[in-house]
């Protein structure tokens, strides 16, 4: 089955600055890649995705990479704000008109410094 | 973007009673929905896939007669964790898949906390 491997498990970063999230995933027949954010006692938001035919995928100060070859992707939020700071999960997933669940990686908690 | 609701949100019982949770697409029909659990600063498993009108597919190491799901329509499926012991104290989330157009793009319900006493 699928492994995904996501680091770092906390990332402190001052607000107005960058922060990146990566992650690699085991298996080459997965083809979709969504991030999601969670706030505490709360279910996970979807707040960008990304599928295997693309290479990446912007939506205002977030972005995502993705990287067959290797078998990684990564998340990028530009120009932090307070209201970052949340627990960012990667996920992976081969659809195709399949039913498979996610496998998720073990999470990012990303604390933005004022 | 898809609005997944769960009840109840909280839920404390006492152990070797039944707890059922209930998941609900509220603006789509949902033909496939997801099952997942998390542990106190832990990612989320899988536990199941709900089908509509079909049996449930479980996880290995998911016991099927202990989590209990019906997906009885397009916009609701249901977990019930019978006899409930302590260790089945954890966040449950369920999300639900969006029909046809965009297939692997999954939206997550609140969550429902389950304390076992």
């Amino acid at each position: 089955g699928e492994n995904v491997e996501q680091h770092p498990s906390t990332l402190s970063v001052q607000e107005g600055d960058s922060a990146v999230i990566k992650c690699t995933y085991s298996d080459s027949a997965s083809n979709y890649f969504p991030w999601y954010k969670q706030e505490l006692g709360k279910g996970p938001q979807l707040i960008i995705d990304i599928r295997s035919n693309v290479g990446e995928k912007k939506d205002q100060r977030i972005a995502v990479t993705l990287n067959k070859t290797a078998k990684h992707f990564s998340l990028h939020i530009t120009e932090t704000q307070p209201e970052d700071s949340a627990v960012y999960f990667c996920a992976a997933t081969s659809s195709g008109g399949g039913a498979d669940g996610l496998t998720f990686g073990k999470g990012t908690h990303l604390i933005i410094q004022p | 973007g898809a609005v997944v609701s769960q009840h109840p949100s909280r839920v404390i019982c006492k152990s070797g009673t039944s707890v059922k949770i209930e998941c609900r697409s509220l603006d789509f029909q949902a033909t496939t929905m997801f099952w997942y659990r998390q542990f106190p600063k832990k990612s989320l498993m899988l536990m199941a896939t709900s089908n509509e009108g079909s049996k449930a597919t479980y996880e290995q190491g998911v016991e099927k007669d202990k989590f209990l799901i019906n997906h009885a329509s397009l916009t609701l499926s249901t977990l019930t964790v019978t006899s409930a012991h302590p260790e089945d104290s954890s966040f449950y989330i369920c999300s639900a898949r969006l029909p046809r157009v965009r297939t692997d793009t999954q939206y997550f319900g609140p969550g429902t906390r389950l304390t076992v006493l």
